[in-house]
């Protein structure tokens, strides 16, 4: 069983479109996390999220909202794609606490045109 | 979270050990050090963690100063398959908004 899984793998859309990006972890973790890395392989932390609770959140245009259901899943709409959103989304969890490691999802590439 | 150097990037043959060094001169009492890694078209993999003491696992092993101001990630026989970029990330424990922020890593070239 994948530990913590995305779909969808790939996505394109055109510009103007809303869509979705789900994550479902099966460790038990309590914290996840929203990543981005962009064109140029760098990995920009977005959201965290603690037992449902918003905990992190970096500067990122509100055109990005981030719903935790349970502690078990996090997904990330986002309305109004630009171009420059296209990257590869992961997600990741962990128990927290900086003691345990992170566990990562094999990403979503998002492709706006 | 404090910050990290690390080699931009490293070479290595295979089946030869590695050593990818990380420093962290501004560590605090209770930042953890990780090690994650990313092969091509991957996501970041989990490789180690410690906070003061020597860690092994079966991926690699993790030496800590004793200052605890730098760290080396050791891949004990380098394989094609550890040809990814490294990252070496301080994360404060005790504390839910722990976050791994990203630096940019260690490229590992594994030569046959």
């Amino acid at each position: 069983d994948t530990a913590v899984s995305q779909t969808p793998k790939y996505l394109v859309t055109q510009m103007g479109n809303d869509k979705s990006i789900k994550c479902e972890q099966n460790l038990g973790h309590d914290t996840m996390y929203w990543y981005k890395q962009d064109s140029k392989k760098f990995l920009k932390i977005m959201f965290s999220y603690n037992n449902k609770e918003l905990i992190i959140n970096e500067t990122v245009p509100n055109r990005f909202s981030p719903k935790s259901p349970d502690k078990a899943h996090l997904n990330l709409h986002i309305n109004s794609l630009e171009l420059g959103d296209s990257a590869v989304y992961f997600c990741a969890s962990t128990r927290g606490e900086g003691q345990y490691g992170y566990t990562f999802g094999s990403g979503t590439r998002l492709t706006v045109v | 979270d404090a910050k990290t150097t690390q080699p931009n990037s490293m070479e290595s043959n295979e089946e030869e050990p590695v050593h990818l060094p990380c420093n962290h001169s501004t560590i605090s009492g209770t930042d953890y050090i990780h090690w994650y890694r990313q092969l091509p078209s991957q996501g970041p993999e989990y490789v180690i963690h410690g906070l003061t003491s020597n860690v092994n696992n079966r991926m690699a092993s993790l030496a800590i100063a004793e200052d605890r101001k730098s760290s080396t990630l050791i891949l004990h026989r380098a394989t094609l398959r550890d040809a990814a970029v490294y990252y070496c990330i301080l994360i404060t424990g005790g504390t839910s908004y722990g976050k791994l922020t990203f630096g940019q890593g260690t490229i590992l070239t594994v030569h046959p």
